[in-house]
């Protein structure tokens, strides 16, 4: 059991330029979760999807896009990459919001932007 | 959302027991008490939950004060695999299933 995939797991971008990550889960998970963690810090919610075909606004959305095509897949996009969406990017997910709602977390995607 | 307090860092010895405490003052009645822990260079990863009593797993314990303003986290033997960053988090119902991550506390470990 894979339990929650990101790919990939580092990646150098220019400013400027865009790209995607995919996260991926095989638990029947209906919520899912992109967070951002900077240096130093606790992680911080960007988009989260509450079931397939739906997304949320996070704390931290702008800048960032997300899609929830199928249920098992949670896209986050950056358009035009910036420096300061360099960061480590995570994704989790959850059966649902009721509690004890535990969340799993990938490994994580290392992403820098020049 | 109501807030958690931690101290930034704590230490223990190896195969000593480990107390990180947490406060919670503004907890509200649905609130319950979540805490994560993030291995060096990991995602974090669910330790344990509770709403009023005690709680204890294969992993840790959770004690949880009458007036469910503090609680604490017990590890009974710490490991050198046990140092990581602890984070206290409280998980209302309206929240969507949101965790809000503090900073958490970093445990140093020993041998």
């Amino acid at each position: 059991n894979a339990g929650v995939t990101q790919t990939p797991k580092f990646r150098v971008l220019k400013t400027g330029q865009s790209m995607t990550l995919l996260c991926a889960q095989d638990m029947n998970h209906e919520y899912m979760y992109w967070y951002r963690q900077d240096p130093g810090m606790g992680l911080r919610l960007i988009h989260y999807s509450v079931g397939e075909g739906t997304t949320a606004k996070g704390e931290v959305p702008d800048g960032y896009n997300v899609s929830r095509l199928k249920k098992q897949n949670f896209l986050l996009g950056l358009e035009s990459a910036a420096p300061s969406q360099t960061s480590v990017y995570f994704c989790a997910s959850s059966f649902s919001s009721k509690h004890p709602d535990i969340q799993y977390f990938g490994a994580g995607t290392r992403l820098s932007v020049l | 959302d109501a807030k958690t307090t931690q101290p930034n860092s704590m230490e223990s010895n190896e195969e000593e027991p480990v107390h990180l405490p947490c406060n919670h003052s503004t907890i509200s009645g649905t609130d319950y008490i979540h805490w994560y822990r993030q291995l060096p260079s990991q995602g974090p990863e669910y330790v344990i939950h509770g709403l009023t009593s005690n709680v204890n797993n294969r992993m840790a314990s959770l004690a949880i004060a009458e007036d469910r303003k503090s609680s604490t986290l017990i590890l009974h033997r710490s490991t050198l695999r046990d140092a990581a960053v602890y984070y206290c988090i409280l998980h209302g119902s309206g929240n969507t299933g949101k965790l809000i991550f503090g900073q958490g506390t970093t445990l140093q470990v020993k041998p």
